[in-house]
């Protein structure tokens, strides 16, 4: 069965705090996504990676960085948590192959005091 | 930002009766249109994957249309029942890499 694991269901943190937020696939894909669900505006791109070490920005990456150090892993990062960034974290994986839909993690939610 | 646009927001549906709902994206670059359900409490899950211009798809009472020339996808659910309710979610394929979503169509059916 395939997996997208994210590693925290719930993570509390304090403003300034730097936070990592880590996904791990287990498909071998080449593409992974970090978004993020805020109510009425659905998932936003933060940023995408199409190969190890490889980084894209999306629509929303100010206050965010990304790891990609191994094919399976992608990091993300903030760097000083604010409480603007208290959302609902999904990470997702896919191959570069049009026909293969996306697979989701669990979600991370986050919140920020 | 490539707008992956949705309508409506959000619908209320009748137990039994159908309904649809719409996708409009930009068809330039265009590579490939998701179609995911969404349940509270669990991840989204694909429903379909769309890539040739009058494509057309089903699985079981939901089925989905593409049109890649005008930008636009419509998803059809005939006989609606409550484990209907949820958020769909369509994506458009850019490039083969970004995959950007729509805001959804909060589904709820009233039983």
């Amino acid at each position: 069965d395939v997996k997208v694991t994210q590693s925290s269901r719930y993570l509390v943190k304090r403003t300034g705090e730097k936070v990592f937020l880590e996904c791990v696939q287990d498909m071998d894909h080449e593409n992974m996504f970090w978004y993020r669900q805020d109510p009425g505006l659905g998932l936003r791109l933060i940023y995408f990676s199409y190969d190890v070490k490889m980084k894209e920005k999306g629509d929303i990456p100010e206050g965010y960085s990304v790891s990609r150090e191994k094919k399976e892993r992608f990091s993300l990062i903030l760097e000083s948590a604010s409480t603007n960034q208290t959302s609902m974290y999904l990470c997702a994986s896919s191959t570069q192959t049009s026909q293969v839909r996306a697979f989701f993690g669990q979600g991370t939610r986050l919140t920020v005091v | 930002i490539l707008n992956v646009e949705q309508s409506p927001q959000s619908l209320h549906v009748q137990e039994g009766d159908s309904t649809n709902f719409t996708c409009s994206f930009p068809s330039s670059n265009f590579y490939a249109l998701h179609w995911y359900r969404w349940e509270t409490a669990k991840s989204p899950e694909a429903l379909f994957v769309m890539t040739l211009n009058g494509d057309e798809k089903k699985k079981g009472r939901i089925s989905a249309t593409l049109n890649t020339k005008e930008g636009y996808s419509y998803l059809y659910i005939k006989g609606s029942q409550p484990e209907d309710s949820a958020t769909y979610l369509c994506a458009s394929l850019f490039g083969n890499e970004k995959l950007t979503f729509g805001t959804g169509t909060r589904l709820t059916i009233i039983p």
